[in-house]
Formats: structure tokens, sequence, C-alpha cells
């Protein structure tokens, strides 16, 4: 299937534990990101990478590390998990350019992620 | 730290009605605005785009409409059908360095009543 698929889409962790949710695209995009979205608000970025071997920090990256070693996959590891970190979360992907459309980033389905 | 945000969190509206969704940005400097539709369940999907050098963008059903002297755009949606219910938010980027770097509005409730 053609997209950004995530793995697991539900998970329930208690605090401490750690986890890695997987995310991988079969669009050769360069560019991929991990979102969390708490409810009432939109969704926040945690890291972001603009090629493999290339990863920043978003808005909200405590408690979380990302690698990209491959152009394909991007996981996002909890290191620590706390109920803070009770979320949804989306990973998305683009090509970069300023084309019309080129900023459109397309989403994985999310996991969801319940830390007792 | 500068953010969109939605006027109405939720709306309703009945199935064949015209619906108008609201955002307003703070960054002056955002360039590029985009709307999506998140259904329960799923991810956000893209619906349409707007650039800064433009102020009306139409799709199929869907018009995006950008003032940017009182930095706010909003979506309307022609002969809104139940299959529209979902949340939509507003999201809007610095075209040239923001590497998928997206901010998001909180998002507003779209419900259809047949």
């Amino acid at each position: 299937n053609a997209g950004v698929t995530q793995t697991p889409k539900f998970q329930v962790l208690k605090t401490g534990q750690s986890m890695t949710l997987q995310c991988a695209q079969d669009m050769n995009h360069e560019y991929m990101s991990w979102y969390r979205q708490d409810p009432g608000m939109g969704l926040r970025l945690i890291h972001y990478s603009v090629g493999a071997g290339i990863t920043d920090q978003g808005e909200v990256p405590n408690g979380y590390n990302v690698s990209r070693s491959t152009t394909e996959d991007f996981p996002l590891r909890l290191l620590s998990a706390a109920p803070s970190q009770t979320s949804v979360y989306f990973c998305a992907s683009r090509n970069p350019g300023l084309s019309s459309g080129a900023n459109v980033l397309t989403f994985g389905a999310g996991s969801r992620l319940t830390v007792l | 730290g500068e953010s969109v945000g939605l006027h109405l969190p939720t709306l309703s509206v009945q199935e064949g009605d015209n619906s108008i969704i609201n955002c307003a940005y703070s960054n002056s400097a955002s360039d590029y605005f985009i709307w999506y539709k998140q259904e329960s369940g799923k991810g956000p999907q893209f619906i349409i785009d707007i650039r800064s050098n433009m102020d009306k963008r139409q799709g199929q059903r869907v018009t995006v409409l950008l003032n940017k002297t009182v930095k706010h755009l909003s979506l309307q949606i022609a002969a809104t059908q139940p299959g529209d219910s979902a949340v939509y938010f507003c999201a809007e980027t610095r075209d040239g360095t923001s590497y998928g770097k997206l901010t998001f509005g909180q998002g507003t409730i779209l419900t259809v009543h047949p």
C-alpha cells in the first residue's frame, strides 16, 4: 500500500517503559516528521528529518528520540514513558520543493499511545 | 510563539447547506496555508492549499479565502454532505524554510445533519 504506514495502531505502556513507534513511507519522500495530537489541540511537531542521517527538533521534542538511517523509515523512540506522553502520534512525509502542493504532508493513520 | 487558531471549535449544519470554517493566523511571515480534514480514527487528509500571493482558490466543492490584511483564512464547503462531518484544521508554514514543519490550529468539528 502506497503511503505512510505506522505501527502499532494502539499501545499501552507503564510509566518508565520504553518503546518505539515505527513509521515507513514508500513514496521516496525526503522529508519526514512526527506530530502528536492531544484532545482540543492541533498537531504539534515533535521531530523532523530532511533526509537520511539528518534530524532536528520540533516544538515538543523532550522525552523522544529519532533517527533516520534510511529514506523510508523514521522511528520515534520513547526512552522512559510518562503519562504526559499519552497521545495520538502521527508520522508524515513530503518531498522538498516550492511548487504548489509540495508542502502537502501525507499522514499515516496514527498510533494511539496510553501511558499508565 | 506564533500560532494558528480557529474562531469556532464546533459547527453544525444541515445537509445541503454551505459551511464556512474560519481560521486566524498570527505569523505575518507565513506564506503558505493548507486545510486538512480529519475523520475519526484517521490521519489528516489534504483538502486545499493557498499561497500568500493569492486571495482565493477553488477546488471541488471547496473554496479557500485568504485575507492577509487581517491574517484570516476560511474554508467554504458548498452543499455540505454527511460525509463532510469531520475535524477541519488549518495549517501554516513559511514555504521556503518549512522542511515539512507545519503549525496547526486547534481544529473545528463540523457536524452535518441529514
